[in-house]
Parts: C-alpha cells; structure tokens; sequence
C-alpha cells in the first residue's frame, strides 16, 4: 500500500462549485499534516496545516479523521485561480524518508 | 523575507557528467531537505541537512549526495549523470523541528540530461 494516496483526477469543476479532494496515509504514527498547492512546472506552496480538530481557511477547510486515516480539503465557491495540482503531506516526525511524505497529488481544473 | 532561493534555473547536462545545485533557505532556518521530482510523479525524498549534518537520506544512490554549509545553504551533487536524473530539484527548508514544521520550497533547478 502507498503511504499516501490521493485520486490523481482530473477533477474538471465549473467555477462556483464545491468540490473535495480525500487523501489516505499508512502510517497510524503520522504526526502532522498539510494541504500545498502546486502549479504546472512551479513549486509547492503551502495552502494550509491540517489539525485535528479541522480548520478552516477562507474558501478552503480541512479535515483530519485519524481513526480512518485519512484527511480532506473542501474548497467553496471555486474560483478559476484555483485550477493546480493539491498534494496532500503527511508527517511521522522523521524529517526525512520517515518523515515528510507526498502524495502525488491531485489535479483540479476549474472551468469558466 | 526572502524566501528560498535555488541556482541555476535551468541546467543541461550530458550522461556522464556531474551537476551542482545550490540552495539557500529562508533566513533563521536551519534545515534544508532536497527532493526530485521527475515528469508524472511526486515529489521523492532526497536529502534531509540540519546543523551542518546530513540526518537522513532517501532511496537514491550515492552518486547523490550533498553538504550544507555554516551559513546553513545547501549544494547537491549529482555524479554520472543518467538520462533518469532529468527531473526538477526542489529544495525546502524550515527551522528545523521536522516534527511540526512547516517546509517552504525554492522555485527548483530543472534538471535535464541528454
């Protein structure tokens, strides 16, 4: 099993839609986690931390089950500029191999 | 704040050849992390450095390798160039506490080898 799956999409979504994305992990002794947005031939960026309790961001709100392991992003009122790949990142603690894990993320495009 | 800074942009190379990517984290970080990531995939752990030490490595051979100096910026070598190196390099940095922080990544080198 990987240790962190993420449905590759293409999520094709008309702009003002709601759409969520669901990301798996292995490891039950991950310890932290984070939702980055990446665009084409562009580095990650940190779109938000994932904590237990869920939080929110604006449009955006996450969510951790960790008795299912696995986390979510929820992202509201879709706007074009949101069109990226979401890489969901899990992390044991390990700060390497262990450590900080990538998804491979999910492709979401945003249509006018 | 600067964020982090990678040199060059761009690189080409041929097979055989060896290539030097260079990192700078943000200022007040002590920890830089390398990662590759080749056309289709995700990101792969390269190299993780802290204080001036290498603390883990990922699943590549040691003709990766690299160090980190005392201002806390990073180099990564890559010897014998194989046409599989092609891939954009990411380098991350953050302040060092890998349990909970957060790691900021560079613009990348693409990397590419004929």
């Amino acid at each position: 099993r990987k240790e962190v799956e993420q449905d590759p999409g293409p999520f094709n979504v008309p702009e003002g839609a709601t759409v969520a994305f669901n990301c798996t992990y292995s490891n039950s002794a991950s310890q932290s986690f984070f939702w980055y947005r990446q665009d084409c031939r562009k580095e990650p960026k940190l779109l938000m931390s994932v904590y237990s309790s869920g939080n929110e961001d604006g449009r955006f709100t996450a969510q951790l089950n960790r008795a299912s392991q696995y986390i979510s992003l929820l992202i509201r009122d879709s706007k074009l500029s949101d069109s990226a790949t979401y890489l969901c990142v899990v992390n044991t603690g390990g700060g390497g191999a262990d450590g900080l894990t990538f998804g491979k993320g999910t492709h979401l495009i945003i249509q006018p | 704040e600067a964020g982090v800074t990678q040199s060059p942009t761009h690189l080409i190379k041929t097979r055989g050849q060896q290539a030097t990517l260079r990192c700078s984290p943000i200022s007040g970080h002590t920890s830089v992390y390398w990662y590759q990531q080749a056309l289709g995939l995700g990101l792969q752990f390269l190299l993780w450095y802290d204080e001036g030490e290498e603390r883990n490595r990922g699943n590549f051979p040691p003709r990766f390798s690299g160090r980190q100096f005392p201002n806390y910026s990073s180099e990564l070598n890559v010897n014998a160039l194989e046409l599989e190196d092609s891939a954009l390099y990411l380098c991350a940095s953050s302040s060092g506490q890998p349990r909970t922080d957060t790691q900021y990544f560079g613009p990348g080198t693409r990397l590419t080898v004929l």
